[in-house]
């Protein structure tokens, strides 16, 4: 069964940080993998989409990573900002019946002004 | 375009009561998902369907059921509410392994 974690699960840093939260799986036989931002009270948004053959994918700020050998996958965020203040989750798909999701725990960013 | 819809945003039921969440995509996905989510447990996938007309048992099945008679609606009815059944429901669509969209959430309380 499929298994993914994210560390850390809470994240507080300085406005202007760059940081890297983390995101590990437990089978490499994955489809794609997904990073979503929520907002308290809200819905998912999708951040990035990374394709099993892709090694990174890139939107503004935000620089995705995907090391499927190895089971693991990083978000960078450039630059942080207050409003980047959000629970960002990870998420593996495979090519099952469902094409379902494994969601990780999530990890809590706040990022001070 | 709408992106994917939820109704109601929020219910407060007693328990033994029924309901039924809507959900609605104008976006022609063929992949619809319920998840609930709850602190400490993350999201779980509750049912989902591969198309109109079919569904399938997710990860915590026991105590709803759905149905997808368009191919733009799923719908999640609890039959006998309960207050384990306490959660914020989330809905999703996708084509065939690509980006998943969510609805915003409906938040249900069982007293």
């Amino acid at each position: 069964k499929q298994e993914v974690t994210q560390i850390p699960a809470a994240l507080s840093v300085p406005e202007g940080e760059n940081l890297v939260l983390n995101c590990s799986f437990t089978d490499s036989a994955i489809y794609n993998l997904q990073w979503f931002r929520q907002d308290p009270g809200k819905g998912l948004t999708s951040l990035l989409l990374i394709q099993s053959s892709q090694r990174e994918q890139t939107s503004g700020r935000l620089n995705a990573s995907l090391d499927k050998s190895s089971g693991r996958s990083t978000l960078y965020i450039a630059a942080s900002q207050p409003g980047d203040s959000a629970t960002y989750l990870c998420a593996v798909s495979h090519n099952n019946a469902g094409n379902m999701l494994t969601f990780g725990g999530g990890t809590r960013l706040m990022v001070k002004p | 375009n709408a992106g994917v819809t939820q109704t109601p945003k929020f219910r407060v039921l007693k328990t033994g009561q029924s309901m039924t969440l809507l959900c609605a995509q104008d976006m022609n996905h063929e992949y619809m998902y319920w998840y609930r989510q709850d602190p400490g447990m993350g999201l779980r996938l509750i049912h989902y369907s591969v198309g109109e007309g079919t569904t399938a048992k997710g990860e915590v099945p026991d105590g709803y059921n759905v149905s997808r008679l368009k191919k733009q609606n799923f719908l999640l009815g609890l039959e006998s509410a309960a207050p384990s059944q306490t959660s914020v429901y989330f809905c999703a669509s996708r084509i065939s392994l690509s980006e998943q969209y969510f609805g915003p959430g409906t938040r249900l309380t069982v007293t």
